[in-house]
């Protein structure tokens, strides 16, 4: 079954620090999502991504963060200058054509 | 979007069937059912989603009483691996931003 990788699965990184959150999604997909869950609360969305450019994004999805499709394959989130409060699992995930989303693994990101 | 309702948290035993009820008043027209599970630290994943009536997969049942404005999710003979938390979500197929609630936390108990 086709599924959507991420990698790493784990992140350490120093506060102020840039960091690259990268997925591979379902490979037909056209919808692309990164989504963030600190530890013990919701799943929050951050950003879809259609068509080579960003659809829509939340208030969490700040200057600090961007999207990237750099090839057919890969889509990336970049977090410019990390802070403490960054900390988090991202999902990345891809739509098929009945809006079922397939989640990643994800990454846990942690800030020093 | 509609608003969704589930319990906070359900216990059950390995074996029996599991019933964890959403409700959904302000459903609109073109909107679909769907749920999500997910376990600790780990994305949430697709169990099922409907429009009416009464939907089966391999895992689950989803069932749609004619208002549309709950819809049941029904494990069947729970195993302790089913302990997770599951997601209602209501939206249109066309793109939308699935909102994730609290979900329901199922304890699945030997």
């Amino acid at each position: 079954e086709p599924e959507v990788t991420q990698t790493p699965s784990h992140q350490v990184t120093q506060m102020g620090q840039e960091v690259i959150l990268r997925c591979v999604p379902i490979s037909n997909h056209l919808y692309f999502y990164w989504y963030r869950q600190i530890l013990g609360q919701k799943v929050e969305f951050l950003v879809s991504f259609y068509n080579n450019e960003i659809s829509e994004k939340s208030e969490i999805f700040d200057d600090q963060f961007s999207v990237e499709r750099p090839d057919g394959s890969n889509f990336t989130l970049k977090i410019r200058s990390t802070k403490l409060e960054d900390s988090a699992m991202y999902f990345c995930a891809s739509r098929d054509p009945k809006n079922i989303q397939y989640f990643g693994a994800g990454t846990r990101l942690s800030v020093l | 979007l509609a608003k969704t309702t589930q319990p906070i948290s359900m216990d059950s035993y390995e074996g029996q069937e599991v019933n964890i009820t959403c409700s959904h008043n302000n459903i609109a027209t073109n909107d679909y059912i769907t749920w999500y599970q997910q376990f600790p630290s780990q994305g949430p994943r697709f169990i099922i989603q409907g429009y009416k009536t009464k939907v089966t997969n391999e895992v689950a049942s989803l069932f749609i009483p004619a208002d549309r404005k709950s819809s049941t999710l029904s494990l069947p003979r729970v195993s302790l691996s089913d302990t997770a938390v599951y997601y209602c979500l209501v939206g249109p197929l066309r793109s939308y931003i699935p909102t994730f609630g609290r979900g329901t936390s199922l304890i699945v108990h030997p």
